[in-house]
């Protein structure tokens, strides 16, 4: 069993809809990292977070620490939104290795 | 991101024949990590490494090798690459410390016939 669980597993959206993507953990954590890959391509790096919310653009990503929780939100999606959102966590340690979830494939429809 | 390149981006090879993937960062990153990604499993750690000649084993090594030797550069060699081993594998970098995050290579697809 994933230690990373993430839902849903694939999501389609209209164009402008606000989406959410959740991630929940079994265990603490030293941080939470939001990743993006698009059909074919790399993996890039949107957020890390250990507490509270961040915000870029149109992305905001929040964590609740006792509840294990993590959620992405994007607000007025936009087709090129499109792509995997992969949750993974730090449990710590001094080798910061990282324990992914299965993503969530999104489909922005214009 | 230019800070990190992965080499070769494809390739095919046969069942049995040795592979070896490269990975080369700019960032004098101190954490290096290949990581596989196959259909229906989160990306998964084969092996990292914490410094130059410094490595250890991941929940996949089985079948694969790291080396180090500098700083720049971390190698991953399937010794006798299996169909199993069909995938796409990751470089990652990190420094040390909770505080920093990731950066992820381009990826490298790998097939084996």
């Amino acid at each position: 069993k994933n230690e990373v669980e993430q839902s849903p597993q694939n999501l389609t959206a209209q164009e402008g809809e606000f989406i959410t993507i959740n991630c929940s953990y079994s265990v603490g954590i030293s941080a939470l990292h939001w990743l993006q890959q698009h059909p074919g391509g790399g993996i890039v790096s949107l957020f890390m977070l250990s507490s509270g919310k961040k915000k870029h653009g149109r992305l905001i990503a929040t964590i609740n620490i006792q509840e294990k929780h993590s959620s992405l939100h994007i607000t007025a999606s936009h087709p090129r939104d499109s792509a995997v959102y992969i949750c993974a966590v730090n449990y710590g340690g001094a080798t910061n290795k990282l324990i992914f979830g299965t993503g969530t494939l999104l489909a922005v429809q214009p | 991101d230019a800070g990190i390149t992965q080499s070769p981006r494809h390739k095919v090879t046969e069942t049995g024949t040795p592979v070896t993937l490269r990975c080369h960062q700019t960032e004098n990153h101190r954490y290096m990590y290949w990581y596989r990604q196959d259909p229906g499993h989160g990306l998964r750690l084969i092996h990292y490494s914490y410094g130059v000649k410094d490595t250890d084993k991941g929940e996949v090594s089985d079948g694969y090798s790291v080396s180090r030797s500098k700083t720049e550069d971390f190698l991953l060699t399937l010794e006798s690459a299996t169909s199993s081993q069909t995938s796409v594998y990751f470089c990652a970098i990190s420094d040390q410390g909770i505080g920093y995050g990731y950066t992820f290579g381009s990826g490298t697809r790998l097939t084996v016939v």
